[in-house]
């Protein structure tokens, strides 16, 4: 199986500062990777596929980054409403796989 | 607009089989573009995908769930199901179903949480 990590695996900012959540897969998965938004309590949103892509609705302070292993999701100005785990998943090989989360939290 | 629900008992015994449906609006499972996902979350843990569905009934799973796992769709319905057979309190979680498009899930339905429990 491909495992992901994920880093830090919690952060706390301020409203306005930049986030910047890391994923990396045990071996190259080019381009197959997505981000998740899961608030507590809620089913997981989907924020970006094919490591970049911006899902359609999803607020564009919201990006992504990388390919092969190593990957980025960047929160610019972050809102409260932010406030939530992200997750990173890999769909290159079987089977799927996501990462372990990283907890976002508003200070 | 694409919508998911999960559906079945809140509570399963030890040993017996965990039965889930999820149903379909605004979208045909017939139309052959996706595949159809089941993804659990263990209480306060992350995401682990247990499998998928194709309209055909080709399906795919997790390979150590794989010996008690049967996912199975009925397209005149609109919907797919899952059956976790001889399960243990380590089954306990929320379940979601999900719609899977080129590798990632786009939408998911609200989840449901199953106990195991006597």
């Amino acid at each position: 199986d491909t495992q992901m990590t994920q880093s830090p695996s919690s952060v706390s900012a301020s409203v306005g500062d930049t986030v910047i959540i890391t994923c990396r897969a045990s071996q190259g998965i080019a381009s197959w990777l997505a981000w998740y938004q899961q608030r507590p309590g809620k089913a997981p949103k989907l924020l970006i596929f094919g490591a970049s892509t911006l899902q359609s609705g999803v607020p564009s302070r919201f990006s992504g980054s990388g390919s092969g292993t190593d990957f980025t999701l960047t929160i610019n100005s972050l809102q409260p409403e932010d406030s939530a785990t992200y997750y990173c998943q890999q769909a290159n090989s079987f089977p799927i796989t996501f990462g372990p989360g990283t907890k976002v939290d508003i200070k | 607009q694409v919508q998911l629900q999960e559906s079945g008992p809140g509570l399963v015994k030890p040993s017996q089989t965990l039965s889930l449906t999820c149903n379909v609006s605004g979208d045909s499972i017939s139309s052959g573009d996706y595949y159809w996902s089941w993804v659990r979350q263990h209480p306060g843990k992350g995401l682990e995908w247990i499998g998928y569905i194709y309209y055909s009934g080709n399906a795919y799973y997790k390979p150590s769930l794989k010996s008690r796992l049967t996912i199975s769709v009925d397209t005149s319905k609109n919907q797919f199901s899952l059956r976790l057979s001889s399960v243990t309190p380590a089954d306990t979680a929320v379940y979601y179903c999900a719609r899977r498009v080129t590798g990632h899930f786009d939408y998911w339905g609200q989840g449901i949480l199953v106990t195991v429990s006597s």
